[in-house]
């Protein structure tokens, strides 16, 4: 697509329960890059896909958070039994070193637990 | 470790020039980024330096010492369109991630 598309925009959960976000990166861009935002702080990096080596899930918070991604296209995160301190603004980004390696975000998934 | 600094906020009156300072400690530096945010929406690109000096484009200019851990993103001929938060990233290799420093609300009055 022409953009990085992140869906759902908004989701309000209760505490407890399951969720999963997608992230639709630039065709062709082999990274793909999970951020997370607070109210009012930086990104804070969670997780990156980079082709087909093993993923950096060193930002990862908890067990609770994992995510996958099917070869160079779509990828979901999925926060297991969320928590009040999981709600933010989860944003997504994706580069190419042909174009530069520059990371283009999309407009995030704005989690409220309840 | 990584450690990025930069201010919280800053004002400046349309018309005027602002500088927007960064500092970092990192292990292992490649490139720094900056990013522009406005409320509600994300991050896009402003600039990208790999190399020691200043990089122009229009009205905005990026500067980068690695010597001294040290960038600034200067925006010249304010427009009110130009409040949002900017944020500077360090990433220690090409395509690897990003970290971010805390970003810079700038607010542009008339």
């Amino acid at each position: 697509g022409a953009g990085v598309s992140q869906s759902p925009s908004n989701k309000v959960t209760e505490k407890g329960k399951d969720v999963e976000l997608r992230c639709d990166p630039i065709s062709g861009h082999t990274a793909l890059y999970w951020y997370r935002q607070r109210l009012g702080q930086g990104l804070e990096f969670l997780i990156y896909f980079q082709g087909n080596s093993a993923p950096d899930k060193s930002g990862l918070p908890s067990d609770r958070f994992s995510a996958e991604r099917t070869g160079e296209s779509v990828s979901t995160l999925t926060i297991q039994r969320t928590q009040q301190e999981d709600s933010a603004v989860y944003l997504c980004a994706s580069s190419a070193p042909r174009a530069g390696n520059i990371q283009y975000f999309g407009a995030g998934t704005r989690l409220s637990v309840l | 470790g990584q450690n990025i600094d930069q201010p919280t906020e800053m004002t400046a009156t349309e018309g005027a020039i602002v500088q927007i300072n960064c500092t970092y400690q990192t292990s292992g530096f490649n490139g720094l980024f900056w990013y522009q945010q406005h409320a509600g929406e994300a991050p896009t690109f402003l600039s990208y330096n790999v190399l020691d000096g200043l990089e122009e484009k229009g009205r905005f200019s990026s500067f980068l010492s690695r010597s001294k851990g040290y960038s600034y993103l200067l925006l010249k001929e304010l427009q009110m369109k130009d409040s949002a938060s900017y944020l500077c990233a360090v990433t220690k290799a090409a395509g690897n991630k990003l970290t971010f420093g805390g970003g810079t609300r700038v607010l542009v009055k008339p």
